[in-house]
């Protein structure tokens, strides 16, 4: 079965700071490998995907997230943080199937500090 | 605007009333989604269309029914509403691309508050 796993709610980061914001899987097979932000009163907005290829993959608004198979881990990472990064993140997998569906994590709460 | 159009955006109604919740999907798109985002569930996965087809279920009540129709736009219908059935309800649509697994488009939600 298809699992994912946010283990922070929340994460605090200083304006101008590194973000990171973990992610770990577990699915059969190759995982294809989702995040989405959510701002407030709005739906789920798509900022990258794994799919194939190099491990890092640059998304929206200057997001990157670093797929490590060893670790099943696709963590979420800026190199300078924002105070409108502040938002809810969601990471996701699906399994390589054609009827393998979505499965979302809890999210994480971003919080970037002025 | 995500293509993705879910009305009405709020919707506010009394216990034991019913409601329906309505979802077009992007243009082309035949997969339709339906989520329950509540504060303590998170996202919750409630049911699956594909093509007018029931496709996947997840977490729905009883009480709640979906359908999609031939023209792809789908319809959540809750009844015998309850206090706890207040939260934001989402629906996403996605494509098949052959090899290609595709994300998922979200609309901007209804908020359901009951009272």
């Amino acid at each position: 079965a298809q699992s994912v796993a946010q283990p922070e709610d929340q994460v605090n980061v200083a304006e101008g700071n590194p973000l990171t914001v973990k992610c770990t899987y577990s699915v059969s097979g190759n995982p294809y490998l989702f995040w989405y932000v959510q701002y407030p009163n709005r739906g789920l907005q798509f900022l990258l995907k794994y799919i194939t290829g190099d491990n890092l993959v640059k998304g929206s608004y200057g997001f990157e997230a670093e797929f490590n198979k060893s670790q099943t881990s696709f963590h979420l990472k800026k190199p300078s943080a924002l105070v409108s990064d502040s938002a809810l993140y969601f990471c996701a997998v699906r399994g390589e199937n054609r009827d393998d569906k979505i499965i979302f994590g809890k999210g994480t709460r971003l919080h970037i500090l002025p | 605007d995500s293509g993705v159009t879910q009305t009405p955006k709020h919707l506010i109604t009394a216990t034991g009333q019913r409601v329906t919740l309505r979802c077009s999907p992007r243009s082309g798109d035949l997969s339709v989604y339906w989520y329950q985002q509540s504060l303590d569930q998170g996202l919750q996965f409630l049911i699956q269309y594909y093509n007018g087809e029931e496709r996947a279920k997840g977490n729905i009540l009883e009480r709640f029914s979906a359908q999609q129709f031939p023209d792809l736009h789908s319809e959540l219908n809750l009844s015998s509403l309850e206090l706890g059935d207040s939260a934001l309800y989402f629906c996403a649509s996605s494509a098949p691309v052959a090899g290609m697994p595709d994300g998922y488009t979200f609309g901007s939600g209804t908020r359901l508050t009951v009272v």
